[in-house]
C-alpha cells in the first residue's frame, strides 16, 4: 500500500462532458505528481504540487485540464469538454521532499466514448 | 534533456530462470535511477532505486539492479523467475534539469513473460 488513493478507478464518458478525478496522497507527501498513461507508453508528466502550490504545468496540459490541491491535501484533475485523445490512466503520485521515492497510486482509467 | 531507453518491449523467460530487463539513461550530472513494476490495470509499484553509494542495488521482490556509470546503464535482474513476475516493468530518472524539480522521466516499459 503506497498510501496514495485515486478515485474514481474507472470513469466512461460522453464526448464533451467534463469528469474530475480525485487523489489522496498521505499526510507526508508534500509534493504531489500527475502523469498520464496511454496504452503502451510509459506515464508522462502533466503537473505537480509543493504543499498546495502548482508549482509546473506540462505542455501536454491544455487549457481544458485543471488541476488544484486545496489546503495542500487532496488534489483533483478535472478535464472539461473531453475529447477522445484524452482516453488514458491519469495516475496521481506522492513524495516526501526530501526524500526521493515518488509513490504511485492505482489510476483512474478514463474512456471517452 | 534526461532520458531512460528500454531496448526491448518483451523478454520471455522460464520460470527458474535468471532474468534481465536493460535499461540505459541519459542524464546531465549524477543520475537518481528507478524501477516500477505495473500489474494489469493497476498503478505503478516501486520497486527499487540507485542514488548513491553501492552500485549493485537490492530491491522488492527479490529484484536487484546494477548500476554501470561507464555503460550508462541500469538493468534489472533477478537470479529466478516466477511466473507472478510476469508484468510490464518501466525503468524512469527523476528529472533535475527541468522545472519540475524532480519530475520522473520514463522509459517505454517492457512486458516481461514468465512461462511455466
Amino acid at each position: 500500500d503506497t498510501g496514495v488513493s485515486q478515485d474514481p478507478r474507472h470513469k466512461i464518458t460522453k464526448r464533451g462532458q467534463n469528469v474530475t478525478f480525485r487523489c489522496d496522497p498521505i499526510s507526508e507527501h508534500n509534493r504531489l505528481y500527475w502523469y498520464r498513461q496511454t496504452l503502451g507508453q510509459g506515464p508522462e508528466f502533466l503537473t505537480y504540487f509543493q504543499n498546495e502550490a502548482q508549482l509546473e504545468k506540462s505542455r501536454l496540459l491544455s487549457d481544458r485540464f485543471s488541476a488544484e490541491r486545496p489546503k495542500g491535501s487532496f488534489s483533483t484533475l478535472e478535464i472539461q469538454r473531453t475529447e477522445q485523445g484524452d482516453s488514458a490512466m491519469y495516475l496521481c503520485a506522492g513524495v516526501r521532499v526530501p526524500g526521493n521515492t515518488i509513490y504511485f497510486g492505482e489510476g483512474s482509467w478514463l474512456t471517452v466514448v | 534533456a534526461q532520458s531512460v531507453a528500454q531496448p526491448e518491449d518483451q523478454v520471455n523467460v522460464a520460470e527458474g530462470n535468471p532474468l534481465t530487463v536493460k535499461c540505459t539513461y541519459s542524464v546531465s550530472g549524477n543520475p537518481y535511477l528507478f524501477w516500477y513494476v505495473q500489474y494489469p490495470n493497476r498503478g505503478l509499484q516501486f520497486l527499487l532505486k540507485y542514488i548513491t553509494g553501492d552500485n549493485l542495488v537490492k530491491g522488492s521482490y527479490g529484484f536487484e539492479a546494477e548500476f554501470n556509470k561507464s555503460q550508462t546503464s541500469f538493468h534489472l535482474k533477478k537470479p529466478s523467475a516466477l511466473v507472478s513476475d510476469s508484468a510490464l516493468y518501466f525503468c524512469a530518472v527523476r528529472d533535475w534539469d527541468g522545472g519540475s524539480q524532480g519530475n520522473l522521466i520514463f522509459g517505454k516499459g517492457t512486458k516481461l513473460s514468465v512461462k511455466p
